[in-house]
């Protein structure tokens, strides 16, 4: 069975104090991981996807990287419109390549 | 260009009642998947549909059901309602199946009491 596993469950930085949010997975055979951005009451936005060990993506303060068994989200200098709850997601190759199974996500909170 | 849209925003029904959720996907996307996500979790996978087709199917009981149409919306049935039924739904299309990334809409709000 597909798992993913997100920490911290939440996360409080000042603004401009850098940090990184941890996704491990366990998936048979990786077709995929992705990371969303959710607000509160809306639905998710995808920022990344991320297909094999080593890739590396960025989007303005944002950087994705993946590993074998990790996904990293690296916020750099965040501002306090960067408060949000992220999700990563990981889509297998076996029996249920057709969905996404998600962590339960990480709410970070930038203060001013 | 028009996201992934959904109806109604909001909802509150009666223990027992039956409700549909619609949902249109980006023009151009063939698949519609479902998602239920309960406060403090993450999305859960209930339903994929692919040119009118059933492609995957989460673990819910069968009074979750779902249909897509030939011009690729699609509805979410649930029978017999029951409290724990309270969540977001969300759903979410892409170009295929199981290739491409997922846009999802902005959700619909049932509240069971």
């Amino acid at each position: 069975e597909d798992q993913v596993t997100q920490s911290p469950e939440a996360l409080r930085l000042q603004e401009g104090e850098s940090s990184s949010l941890n996704c491990s997975y366990t998936v048979s055979g990786l077709r995929g991981l992705f990371w969303y951005r959710q607000d509160p009451g809306k639905g998710p936005e995808f920022l990344f996807t991320l297909y094999s060990a080593g890739e590396e993506k960025e989007k303005e303060r944002l950087k994705a990287t993946l590993t074998k068994k990790e996904s990293f989200l690296h916020i750099t200098a965040p501002k306090p419109e960067d408060s949000a709850t992220y999700l990563c997601a990981a889509q297998g190759t076996g029996a249920g390549s057709y969905q996404l199974t998600f962590g339960k996500g990480t709410k970070l909170s930038v203060i001013p | 260009d028009a996201g992934v849209t959904q109806s109604p925003t909001h909802l509150i029904k009666t223990r027992g009642q039956h409700v549909t959720l619609r949902c249109s996907p980006i023009s151009g996307h063939k698949s519609v998947s479902w998602y239920q996500q309960v406060l403090g979790q993450g999305p859960q996978f209930i339903f994929q549909y692919y040119e009118k087709e059933e492609r995957g199917r989460g673990n819910f009981p069968d009074r979750f059901s779902a249909r897509q149409f030939p011009n690729y919306s699609s509805e979410l049935n649930v029978n017999a309602l029951l409290l724990g039924d309270s969540a977001l739904y969300l759903c979410a299309s892409s170009l295929e199946g199981a290739n491409y990334g997922y846009t999802f809409g902005s959700g619909t709000r049932l509240t069971v009491v």
